[in-house]
């Protein structure tokens, strides 16, 4: 079946490290991929998107590459900030499930001054 | 601004009771979704909509129900059958048409918690 997994949390970086949090699926086909973002209390909001494999999503500064050959979608960042402190999930959608997600366990992320 | 609006933030309610969250949008989207999330699990599908007066189950149904009675408005009860009623419940909707790629929109979210 479908599903999504994230490297386990809680990550903590001091400012300006390098991050990457690893996300690998299982899927039919080749479908979209996502990260979304959950800061403190509120929901979730679309990070990036990549539609199509060697697609590479970008935003923020974040980035992240889909690679059907290693069924990969890691989401990187040069250098964090103390903003970027949050839960990232990484999403599968289900086309013939009316577009439902399938999201991995989301990975917490605090960056320290 | 269009958007997801769900409320209220915050429901306290008693074991026993009915409760009912409310999820409204002015995106214009035809699919609506509900989630819950709970420490460690990641968030699980509870009920989809991708039409007015349609709905079905998601991964877990159970003990909750939905009405989808206007294109923007797609109310979730917990209902007193619902075993682990206190979560953090999300509302989304987007444009899904079959086969496209359409990104989910997120409400803010209802914290629930039944004592």
């Amino acid at each position: 079946g479908n599903s999504v997994t994230q490297m386990e949390g809680p990550v903590t970086l001091s400012e300006e490290a390098f991050l990457t949090i690893n996300c690998t699926y299982t899927a039919t086909g080749y479908p979209s991929l996502f990260w979304y973002v959950q800061y403190p209390g509120e929901g979730l909001q679309l990070l990036l998107k990549a539609t199509k494999a060697d697609d590479k999503g970008s935003n923020k500064g974040f980035e992240a590459t889909y690679r059907k050959e290693t069924t990969s979608f890691h989401l990187e960042k040069g250098s964090v900030q103390v903003s970027d402190s949050a839960v990232y999930f990484c999403a599968l959608p289900l086309y013939n499930q009316g577009g439902k997600l399938i999201f991995g366990q989301g990975t917490e992320l605090s960056v320290k001054p | 601004d269009g958007g997801i609006t769900q409320s209220p933030k915050y429901l306290f309610r008693k074991e026993g009771q009915n409760v009912t969250l409310s999820c409204e949008q002015n995106l214009n989207h035809d699919a609506m979704y509900w989630y819950r999330q709970d420490p460690g699990q990641g968030l699980r599908l509870i009920y989809y909509s991708q039409i007015v007066n349609d709905f079905q189950k998601g991964d877990i149904a159970e003990g909750y129900s939905v009405s989808r009675e206007k294109k923007e408005s797609f109310p979730l009860t917990v209902t007193s059958a619902q075993k682990n009623p206190t979560a953090f419940y999300l509302c989304a909707s987007s444009t899904h048409t079959g086969g496209s790629a359409s990104p989910l929109h997120f409400g803010n979210g209802t914290r629930l918690t039944v004592t």
